[in-house]
């Protein structure tokens, strides 16, 4: 069975920094994409950033440029999204997802990781 | 970046009925676009792809259909469980944009 398993969630202080993580299962990690889509509190749907763990080609939607660092480690089947210094309007629940087609859509998803930043 | 619309906002639909969503693009992506279903709760789930292919164990009466700017998500008869959210993404131009979003509501 395809899966992607996600870390539990984090409640952080504005300022710390974070590092969530993916970890993919029942395929060929290296072989798909994996994005990473944010959902803030009562709203929609936005991709951040995608990640070709073959080769670590990593592309950033221009809102998160800047912001998060998204790499993976393919000896562990893993992709992971980091911030360096979070802030409150850091605070979504992040998806993972497997994106065929030489990255497109997600096909897969993992079941998101709630990230609280409060003081 | 390309920018999505959905049409309209909310929809309420009576079980048993045909729902009909729109999907519009600020400029063509051909036929790369998405659909997807996310009820309270849970990740987004698949459910077409390439405008009209249904993605893996989707039931046909979800069916998808336009290209260039103009996409139409039906869903034939609704079930009780099809009463969610549903978004579109387009993956024609990196980056990849989502619609706001319909919310699919019982009539």
């Amino acid at each position: 069975e395809v899966q992607l398993v996600q870390s539990g969630a984090e409640v952080k202080k504005p300022g710390e920094s974070l590092k969530i993580s993916c970890k993919g299962s029942g395929y060929s990690f290296t072989s798909y994409w994996i994005g990473w889509v944010r959902q803030m509190p009562g709203k929609g749907l936005e991709w951040m950033g995608i990640i070709y763990p073959g080769d670590s080609d990593t592309r950033y939607s221009p809102s998160f440029q800047g912001q998060v660092t998204i790499s993976a480690d393919k000896s562990i089947s893993t992709a992971y999204l980091q911030w360096s210094s979070l802030k409150a309007s850091d605070t979504a629940m992040y998806y993972c997802a497997r994106c065929p087609d030489s990255g497109s859509y997600g096909d897969v998803w993992g079941k998101g990781t709630t990230v609280t930043v409060s003081s | 970046e390309i920018v999505m619309t959905q049409s309209p906002a909310t929809l309420s639909v009576s079980p048993g009925e045909r729902a009909t969503l729109s999907c519009r693009a600020s400029q063509s992506v051909s036929s790369n676009l998405a659909w997807y279903q996310q009820k309270p709760g849970q990740a987004p789930r698949l459910l077409i792809y390439g405008a009209s292919t249904r993605a893996t164990g989707i039931p046909a009466r979800f069916s998808g259909s336009g290209s260039g700017t103009e996409f139409t998500l039906t869903i034939s008869s609704l079930q009780s469980e099809d009463f969610a959210v549903y978004y579109c993404q387009q993956y024609n131009n990196w980056a990849y944009t989502f619609g706001q979003g319909t919310k699919l509501e019982i009539k």
